[in-house]
């Protein structure tokens, strides 16, 4: 199986920071990652695809880069609605598998 | 809009059986490939079985293989998940999620239903 690590668990940051977001695949996976956010009591939400392709809806401040086993999730200018948890998950096995989850948190 | 509303969540005894249902509307649902992923209270998600369009492929991690069941009814357009065995590890709210085809992220999410396994 593949696994996704995620790094750091937690980040405190003061709203208005960019902040960065990995995510480490154990083997080459393309560019087959997407973003999560899940906000607190709701269901996770798509983010990112593919790496760094957008979402109809989603902020532009929030981007996705990567390819291979390295991925990130950058936020620009963090806002108050974005301290929840972030999750990664691979598609390029059938067995899909999902990061352990970054929480950003206000500082 | 597309809507997924799960449904059949609840206490069972360990070893017991219980089966959840997923609504979907909004959508031609025999078109997309469906899903369903678990989450431990306090914990992250997990991917528990994937069927494709018409039912005839189904995909599982080891944690849940032989146990659960997957299955669709385009008809109605309904999704299903049957659990047998059940084990305190599995105590967990689950997701209905819709995906394109195999190598798609999960675009759309149900709100989950609880299922606690508890003597």
């Amino acid at each position: 199986n593949i696994v996704l690590t995620q790094s750091p668990a937690t980040l405190s940051v003061t709203p208005g920071e960019s902040v960065s977001l990995s995510c480490r695949a154990s083997q080459s996976i393309s560019t087959s990652i997407h973003w999560y956010q899940q906000k607190s009591n709701e269901s996770p939400r798509l983010l990112i695809k593919y790496a760094s392709q957008s979402i109809s809806g989603i902020p532009s401040r929030f981007s996705g880069s990567g390819s291979g086993t390295d991925f990130t999730l950058s936020i620009n200018r963090v806002e108050s609605e974005d301290f929840s948890i972030y999750y990664c998950q691979q598609s390029y096995s059938s067995l899909y598998t999902f990061g352990s989850g970054t929480k950003l948190e206000i500082k | 809009e597309v809507q997924l509303v799960e449904s059949g969540g609840g206490l069972v005894q360990p070893g017991r059986s219980l089966k959840l249902s997923c609504a979907a509307s909004g959508f031609t649902f025999s078109n997309y490939y469906m899903a369903w992923v678990r989450q431990a209270p306090k914990k992250g998600l997990e991917w528990v079985a994937t069927i494709s369009t018409s039912g005839s492929r189904t995909y599982y991690p080891d944690s849940v293989k032989g146990r659960f069941t997957i299955s669709r009814d385009n008809a109605k357009s309904s999704l299903y998940l049957q659990m047998n065995s059940l084990k305190s590890e599995d105590t967990a709210t689950y997701y209905c999620a819709r995906l394109k085809l195999p190598g798609y992220p999960f675009a759309y999410w149900g709100q989950g239903t609880l299922v606690t396994v508890s003597s």
